[in-house]
């Protein structure tokens, strides 16, 4: 079993839509999780992190965990062409390096 | 807003031959770690680096490649003899303290080895 699961996508929302983006993990270590995103031929970009479960929002973007679950989530509301992207996961427990997920390819609809 | 840099952005070279590609972190931030996205696959960790040393490698950082913080601003990726199978983007990033997850990733250097 892979240790970070992301839905590779394509995902392809109109203009305006609720995007809902999803990892699943395997390891019970993992403590902060993280999103990034990614145009194409750059580097990965952090939007927002959280710490063990609950919810956090920032702006149009909310993540949530579930520990339980060992599931997380990221909303995209009002969702805009220029959110078209990878969105990757990524996970850390006290290690210092990051476990990401494979990403999720995202395109908005003008 | 401050920014991770990577230079070259683009780097061509034969088997065989020694490539360094070069960093410069987030003047403030403490820790610095190099990844790897083959095409199509995940972002993997490499190394990270504190107080001028290895903190952590992954299996792939074998005895080819070597890091170094030769000044008090550039951080530094040294792959010893290239293998076709190192064709990668490779990908420095910086962090400011040991707690807090977010680490930040520059643009990136496209590594082709013919």
């Amino acid at each position: 079993q892979k240790e970070v699961e992301q839905d590779p996508g394509p995902l392809s929302v109109p203009e305006g839509a609720i995007v809902s983006l999803n990892c699943t993990y395997s390891n019970s270590a993992f403590q902060y999780f993280m999103w990034y995103r990614q145009y194409s031929r750059k580097g990965p970009e952090l939007l927002m992190y959280t710490y063990s479960s609950g919810n956090k929002e920032d702006g149009r973007f909310t993540a949530q965990v579930d520990k339980s679950s060992k599931y997380i989530s990221l909303f995209i509301r009002d969702s805009q062409p220029s959110d078209s992207a990878t969105y990757l996961c990524a996970m850390k427990s006290s290690a210092r390096q990051l476990t990401f997920g494979s990403g999720t390819q995202l395109t908005v609809l003008p | 807003e401050p920014e991770v840099t990577q230079t070259p952005s683009h780097q061509v070279t034969q088997m065989g031959q020694e490539v360094i590609l070069r960093c410069v972190p987030i003047s403030n931030h403490l820790y610095f770690y190099w990844y790897r996205q083959i095409l199509g696959q995940k972002v993997e960790f490499l190394v990270s680096f504190y107080n001028n040393e290895i903190s952590e490698k992954s299996e792939i950082f074998d005895d080819q490649f070597s890091v170094e913080r030769p000044d008090g601003s550039n951080f530094t990726l040294k792959i010893r003899s290239t293998k076709l199978e190192d064709s990668a983007m490779y990908f420095c990033a910086s962090a400011e303290e040991n707690s807090s997850p977010a680490q930040y990733f520059g643009p990136g250097t496209r590594l082709l080895v013919l």
